[in-house]
């Protein structure tokens, strides 16, 4: 059973330029999260998607970033016209829908590190 | 709101020795709180979770953590800690929801 697959690992893209960050879930998974983890930092929340839904994206900066979890396909998380404080790792988790009252793990892919020049 | 407090962002212990990384909680309702482990250039791992079935709480590669309410804390302990063991290590909340609240991480250095 494969777990959370993230592609690319490593994206290099020059300022201005698009960036596009893809998350496979474990299979049976239908909630997907993504966390940014800024250099000496902590993971921090950014959009829980669920199949053709955003259900919370109180973490997403309000401008160029993105995220869309399809019918088909993985979930893309876009960030448009990229600035050098973009550079982050990019963390995709999923899991199964959270059970009443309890949460549900989630396990996390190995992340897409961004790197704007 | 909840937050997640971790006191030492760098730890040095010696190969052998009783390894402590602390975690302290905010919560207004009963929390979920796990511990994650992050090698280098990687993701993160799962070492232990509790969900308030037992306050102290065995993971994987000899760790272990004990849930205190009255001192609103969740520190990550193991007897003896090994070469393999340094990475960073973080403290996350959950409170029945999907969000989980990260620490900003401790990384323990083993020393031969």
């Amino acid at each position: 059973n494969a777990g959370v697959m993230q592609n690319p690992r490593h994206l290099v893209r020059r300022r201005g330029q698009e960036a596009r960050l893809r998350c496979s879930p474990m299979k049976g998974h239908s909630h997907v999260y993504w966390y940014r983890q800024l250099p000496e930092e902590g993971l921090k929340f950014m959009v829980y998607l669920q199949k053709e839904n955003i259900i919370d994206e109180s973490g997403m900066p309000k401008e160029r970033f993105s995220a869309e979890f399809p019918k088909e396909g993985p979930s893309i998380l876009r960030i448009q016209q990229v600035v050098r404080g973009d550079s982050a790792a990019y963390f995709c988790a999923s899991s199964p829908p959270p059970g009443q009252g309890m949460n549900t793990e989630a396990f996390f892919g190995q992340g897409t590190r961004l790197t704007v020049v | 709101a909840q937050s997640v407090t971790q006191l030492g962002s760098h730890v040095s212990v010696s190969e052998g020795a009783l390894v402590l990384l602390r975690c302290n909680y905010s919560s207004s309702v009963p929390p979920y709180l796990f511990w994650y482990v992050q090698y280098p250039n990687q993701g993160l791992q799962l070492l232990l979770k509790y969900t308030s079935a037992a306050t102290l709480v065995k993971g994987i590669n000899g760790f272990e953590a004990e849930f205190k309410k009255s001192e609103t804390s969740f520190h990550l302990t193991k007897p003896s800690a090994h070469m393999s063991d340094a990475a960073e290590y973080f403290c996350a909340v959950a409170t029945g929801t999907y969000k989980y609240i990260f620490g900003t991480g401790t990384r323990l250095k083993v020393l031969a």
